[in-house]
């Protein structure tokens, strides 16, 4: 069955360091995958995604992931963290496709940015 | 690009009541409508999945005379909450795609949160 694991609940970072959440799935074709952002009391916003070709994915807000195959992963980052950042993130994989189009979530990483 | 919207945003309802949640994608046309369940704290958990024009789908363990959906277009589906009970409770988020034998993307609304009495 698919499955999505985030290991990290909670993550506390200094304003402009770095960051790197993780993502691990279970999957037996190849993925389709996603990470999302959450702010407090509010819906899902898409940062980005993969579906074929480049394994390292630009998205929105200075992030970007990368796809390994090798390890089931798919690893959030951002060289430098905002304040702004601090929000709960979300690694979901497409299960189905086609006509179901289903995400499976994490558990979700809960980001806090300390000045 | 891509704006799902939900209304209300937030309801306080007595028990026993029902509840209606609307949600609409403004700019494209949504073949298929996904409603989901947050608890606090949690992840979301799939309700149903809805195509337009057909019935919905619902997930192992979710009561379908509960949770009444309904897509009758290609912009708008609704969630009605049946006899709403305290356990009912959450944050309850839509989200909508177009559909066909690729994977699309979903676009999410920002949520209902629904507080019964």
């Amino acid at each position: 069955a698919q499955s999505v694991t985030q290991p990290d609940i909670h993550i506390t970072v200094s304003e402009g360091a770095s960051l790197e959440l993780r993502c691990n799935y279970s999957y037996g074709a190849t993925p389709y995958l996603f990470w999302y952002v959450q702010s407090p009391g509010q819906g899902l916003q898409l940062l980005l995604k993969y579906f074929s070709g480049d394994t390292l994915v630009q998205g929105i807000k200075g992030f970007e992931a990368e796809f390994k195959r090798s390890q089931s992963s798919f690893n959030l980052r951002k060289p430098s963290v905002h304040w702004s950042d601090a929000a709960e993130y979300f690694c979901a994989v497409g299960a189905g496709g086609g006509a179901t189009n289903k995400l499976i979530f994490g558990t979700g990483t809960l980001l806090a940015v300390q000045p | 690009g891509a704006v799902v919207s939900q209304h209300p945003s937030w309801v306080i309802c007595k028990s026993g009541t029902s509840v209606k949640i609307e949600c609409r994608s403004l700019d494209f046309q949504a073949t298929t409508m996904f409603w989901y369940r947050q608890f606090p704290k949690q992840s979301l958990m799939l309700m149903a999945t809805s195509n337009e024009g057909s019935k919905a789908t619902y997930e192992q363990g979710v009561e379908k005379d509960k949770f009444l959906i309904n897509h009758a277009s290609l912009t708008l589906s609704t969630l009605t909450v049946t006899s709403a009970h305290p356990e009912d409770s959450s944050f309850y988020i839509c989200s909508a795609s177009t559909s066909g034998r690729v994977m699309k993307t979903q676009y999410f609304g920002p949520g209902t949160r629904l507080l019964v009495l």
